[in-house]
Order: structure tokens, then sequence, then C-alpha cells
């Protein structure tokens, strides 16, 4: 069974202080990686799409690599406002998206 | 473009009434879905459609219908609500898969309690 698996689940950063978070996949046919940010009683806003092994992609202080099995999405220097949680989904070779439970970030002023 | 809409934002329903969660885009996909999100297990695909007339079932599909017979909208219809689909539901459309998936954009959600 195709799965995506993202951690940490949670995790509290200090305001400038730069970290990583994972999203983990096992293999079969991926045709497309998504990430998106939830905030609170919203819906899930689109970040990056990645499609290859070793594509990136930047936005402002975010970054999305990509490698055969996983993802990471860089966070540099953060801000309080990057507060949310961010959302992996994985296309597997159809038109369906499995998702991640998430990692929700905490940036402290 | 307003984009994915969804109505209403928040419906509160007793249990074994029925309703209708509606979903519009104004971007012209042709692949509309609809997600449920329960806390601690991501986003799971209820129902999706290619197009026009063409629907299928996700992976929870149970008590749930669907139709499309315009390519902007895609209402999901309870037929007999439980507690167990209480819920924030999501609507999202992107275009066909053309070799890669293409980049499908979410609506704001539906909170729904099921009493």
């Amino acid at each position: 069974e195709d799965q995506v698996t993202q951690s940490p689940e949670a995790l509290r950063l200090q305001e400038g202080e730069s970290s990583s978070l994972n999203c983990s996949y096992t293999v079969s046919g991926l045709r497309g990686l998504f990430w998106y940010r939830q905030d609170p009683g919203k819906g899930p806003e689109f970040l990056f799409t990645l499609y290859s092994a070793g594509e990136e992609k930047e936005k402002e202080r975010l970054k999305a690599t990509l490698t055969k099995k996983e993802s990471f999405l860089h966070i540099t220097a953060p801000k309080p406002e990057d507060s949310a949680t961010y959302l992996c989904a994985v296309s597997f070779g159809n038109e369906k998206l499995t998702f991640g439970t998430g990692t929700r970030l905490t940036i402290i002023p | 473009n307003a984009g994915v809409t969804q109505t209403p934002k928040f419906q509160v329903l007793k249990t074994g009434q029925s309703m209708t969660l509606q979903c519009a885009q104004d971007m012209n996909h042709e692949y509309m879905s609809w997600y449920r999100q329960d806390p601690g297990m991501g986003l799971r695909l209820i129902h999706y459609s290619v197009g026009a007339g063409i629907t299928d079932q996700g992976e929870v599909p149970n008590g749930y219908n669907v139709s499309r017979s315009t390519t902007e909208d895609f209402p999901l219809r309870l037929l007999s609500a439980a507690p167990s689909q209480t819920s924030v539901y999501f609507c999202a459309s992107s275009y066909l898969p053309r070799g890669y998936q293409e980049t499908p954009y979410f609506g704001p959600g539906t909170r729904l309690l099921v009493l």
C-alpha cells in the first residue's frame, strides 16, 4: 500500500531558527509531490509541486527538495507568521492524492 | 477568479438528516474531488470526477453521493447523516493529468457536526 509519512508531528522553533520538515513515501510510480500550508479553520494553500528527484523549488523563506524516497521542506530564518500545519501529498500513478498527517509548526517570537 | 468555493461554511445536522455540500470552481478544471479531514488521519478522498457525467469512488465513499452535471459544480450529498460523518470537508479541483499530476487547489472547507 502506498503511504506518505510526515515527521515530526509537531515542531516548535524560535524565530530565526532554521529547520526542515520531512515527507517520506513508498515508491510506486511517483507522478507528483505537493506541499501545502494550512492555517486553522482554512483550506490547504498550495506551496510547491515537485516531479523529479533532484528538483528544488523556493518561495520566500521556504525551499522544497525531492529525492527518490522523500521530500524536505526547509524553513530558513522563520517568522511567527510561518506558524501553520504543513501538509505533504503524493500522486502515485493515478489522479488520486495520498496525504500525510501533517507537521504542526510553531514559531515563537 | 474566485477559485474553489464551498457552501455552507458550517452546518449542524441531526442523525438521519440529509444535506448537500456545494462546491464550485471557475478555473475550467476537469478534475474535482471531495476530501474529509479528521484529526490525526490526514485528508482522505471520498469521491472524485474527471469530467461532467463521470464520477468514481475514493477511499471512504460510504454514506456519500456525488454527481457532476456541469464542469463547474460538484455537490456532495449526505443521504442519512451519522455522527461518524462529523468532519471538515474540502473540495479540490485541478486540470486532468497529462503525464504528470496537475496541482490540486482546495476550497475553504465546510465544517459539519452531526449530533
